[in-house]
């Protein structure tokens, strides 16, 4: 199945810091989302992007599928952005829709 | 997007038990999942729910162990059986909305089996 690599796996900012994420995926998806899980558990969808770019807010996201990896971007990032950040992929065929997670970022954005 | 109501959000329960997780989903959506996140780890897909017939389960679950059901296309039930303290988990359930794009995701139910 397909394998989905995260870096860095831990990643500790001060309020108001860039950063970017990266996900690597060890074969062809079409289906690639980025997802947000909050200190209490619940899983925000961020983005789904198999290919190109998307904007929302100070977060975007590039997929470049052809290369099998994905950037999230967080710009000016704030306290309620700490959380662990997941992208998950697949390939959607007639017989299903399924993802596979990644291992995970874990965020902490400081005062 | 759908909007998932997942129940209960959390349970403390004796080895041997059985506990039975219900998702809700607003709208109708084309598939559902259940996924299984281990504490500190990332999430598991445990099956796909499947409308009026048996789940696909994926390697390493069984239905003997997780069975699971979607009478119709809003609602799924996740059963955890014989439950031992390997359990322990957040057990998750997302849909897929039916004009497609992103998962959304049940608020997660967070089981401790003592």
């Amino acid at each position: 199945g397909i394998q989905v690599e995260q870096s860095p796996p831990d990643l500790i900012l001060q309020e108001g810091a860039n950063s970017t994420l990266r996900c690597n995926f060890s074969d062809s998806v079409n289906n690639l989302q980025w997802f947000h899980q909050n200190p209490w558990g619940q899983l925000i969808n961020l983005f789904y992007i198999p290919s190109g770019t998307k904007q929302n807010g100070r977060l975007s996201a590039t997929t470049v599928a052809t290369e099998r990896y994905s950037l999230l971007y967080i710009s000016s990032s704030q306290t309620t952005d700490s959380g662990v950040y997941f992208c998950a992929g697949g390939l959607i065929t007639g017989g299903g829709n399924k993802l596979t997670f990644g291992t995970g970022t874990q965020l902490k954005v400081e005062l | 997007s759908a909007v998932i109501s997942q129940k209960p959000s959390r349970d403390i329960c004796q080895r041997g038990t059985s506990l039975t997780i219900q998702c809700q989903v607003d709208s109708q959506v084309t598939m559902m999942f259940w996924y299984r996140q281990q504490p500190g780890q990332s999430l598991t897909l445990i099956a796909t729910a499947n409308q009026g017939s048996e789940a696909t389960y994926e390697s390493g679950f069984v239905i003997d162990k997780f069975p699971i059901s979607r009478p119709n296309l809003t609602f799924s039930t996740l059963t955890v059986s014989n439950m031992s303290p390997e359990d322990s988990s957040i057990y998750l359930c997302s849909a897929i909305p039916r004009q497609g794009g992103g998962y959304t995701f049940g608020s997660g139910t967070r089981l401790t089996v003592v």
